[in-house]
């Protein structure tokens, strides 16, 4: 079966650094996205990782293991507005079939 | 224009209602997804459409009906829903499968009742 797991929540304070991990297990592999959900608004886009290693694009960077099934999201220098779900998902096989994780909230304390 | 439209933002109607949720985007994305989102979960996908062709359906009931009159409209079609199809239902496009990365552009979502 297919299965995405990631941490229910995560609490940290303003200006630290936060790691949300994310475990995968599909058939194929086409890609790993992560997408930010703030309360009552559509997802955003975040970063895509494809091959093995590390992407990173200003406060936020992604890592990816495909032999580990694993993904990290790094977030940087926290901000309150970065308080927020934050959402793996993973495209297997079929092209355009996008599978989510049930999302990390992530709350910023001052 | 990186936008994906959506509308109505909100809509109620009862269970022997028929209404329709539009979608568009100028941003020539050749593929197009219906996704559903309930409170506190993650989207759910519904429909996928890869070059104005239906290419996913993920066993949703007939009661939800899309369609895709061109590549910069998607139409969600719904009949005879239930209460528990309440919830936010999300169009999102992508660059279609020729093209690289494949991240989708979502919009605000349309937030149904059902009542």
């Amino acid at each position: 079966g297919q299965n995405i797991d990631q941490p229910t929540e995560m609490t940290a304070t303003e200006g630290a650094i936060v790691q949300i991990n994310c475990t995968y297990q599909t058939s194929g592999f086409n890609g790993l996205f992560w997408y930010q959900q703030h309360a009552g608004e559509a997802p955003t886009f975040l970063s895509y990782n494809v091959l093995d290693g590390l992407e990173e694009k200003g406060r936020f960077s992604s890592f990816l293991s495909r032999s580990k099934g694993y993904s990290y999201l790094l977030l940087k220098e926290l901000q309150m507005k970065d308080s927020a779900s934050y959402l793996c998902a993973v495209m297997g096989d079929s092209w355009g079939k996008f599978q989510f994780g049930a999302g990390t909230q992530v709350v910023v304390t001052p | 224009d990186t936008e994906v439209t959506q509308t109505p933002k909100h809509l109620v109607m009862g269970m022997t209602n028929k209404k329709s949720l539009k979608c568009e985007q100028h941003m020539g994305h050749r593929a197009m997804y219906w996704y559903k989102q309930k409170a506190k979960k993650p989207p759910e996908l519904m429909f996928v459409y890869s070059y104005e062709k239906l290419s996913i359906n993920e066993s949703v009931p007939s009661r939800f009906s899309p369609e895709c009159p061109n590549s910069s409209l998607l139409n969600l079609h719904l009949h005879a829903l239930q209460p528990e199809d309440s919830a936010l239902y999300l169009c999102a496009s992508s660059l279609g499968p020729a093209g690289v990365g494949g991240e989708l552009f979502f919009g605000e979502g349309s937030r149904l009742t059902v009542l």
